[in-house]
């Protein structure tokens, strides 16, 4: 199976400014088709998973500007220009390239 | 507006059986892959399983597969996940999520498998 490797496990963070996520892959994500399937979700206290980032880089409808997706390969990284209160949660990547899906452990977003 | 809703989840005792439903609408479903996830707080998030479209492919994580079985009803918009032998490390908030990585989260449906 493909490990994912989050790190931090917590961030704390200020209003207003930025914060960086990483995430590694045991593998590389490049599926046979040529996409690269990592993915960034966020949970929210007492919520479902919301996806934020699909195949790297492409924000979901409806997600701010403030969140941005990157990497390639093994290593990604889930960047927030500006941290804003509604941004505390915790964050997982996925890989979708092989099965099993797998999942980090989560990143916890805290102010 | 898409929606998952979950249903089917409760308390079973270890060797029981349980047949979680999520029933979809906002989206055509039967053109997407629809997948089972589970989130408990010691092992995190784990993929459970999927199915395609027409219901002709199944996939499924190693630790249920001969216990668990996906399915689908295109014709009313529901997906199931009939779980067999439960064991206490199936305890979990079980979510139906759609599509190949998993663009839209029901709400979940919690599952306690204990004595």
């Amino acid at each position: 199976d493909v490990v994912m490797t989050q790190s931090p496990l917590s961030l704390p963070v200020s209003l207003g400014q930025p914060a960086s996520i990483s995430c590694r892959s045991s593998q590389n994500l490049v599926s046979s088709d040529g996409n690269t399937y990592l993915s960034w979700f966020q949970q929210r206290p007492g919520q479902s998973p919301r996806r934020l980032i699909y195949k790297v880089s492409n924000r979901d409808s409806g997600v701010p500007d403030r969140f941005s997706g990157s990497g390639s390969g093994t290593d990604f990284t889930l960047k927030i220009s500006r941290v804003e209160a509604e941004d505390v949660g915790v964050y997982y990547c996925m890989q979708a390239a092989r099965l099993p899906l797998t999942f980090g452990g989560g990143t916890k977003v805290e102010i | 507006e898409v929606q998952l809703v979950e249903s089917g989840g409760g308390l079973v005792q270890p060797g029981g059986s349980l047949r979680l439903s999520c029933a979809v609408s906002g989206f055509t479903f039967r053109s997407y892959w629809m997948n089972w996830v589970r989130q408990t707080p010691g092992k995190g998030l784990e993929w459970v399983a999927r199915i395609k479209q027409d219901g002709s492919g199944k996939d499924y994580v190693d630790s249920v597969k001969g216990r668990f079985t996906i399915s689908r009803d295109n014709a009313n918009n529901s997906l199931s996940l009939q779980m067999d032998s439960l064991r206490a490390e199936d305890t979990a908030v079980y979510y139906c999520a759609k599509e190949g990585s998993l663009g839209y989260w029901g709400q979940g449906t919690l599952v306690t498998v204990s004595a």
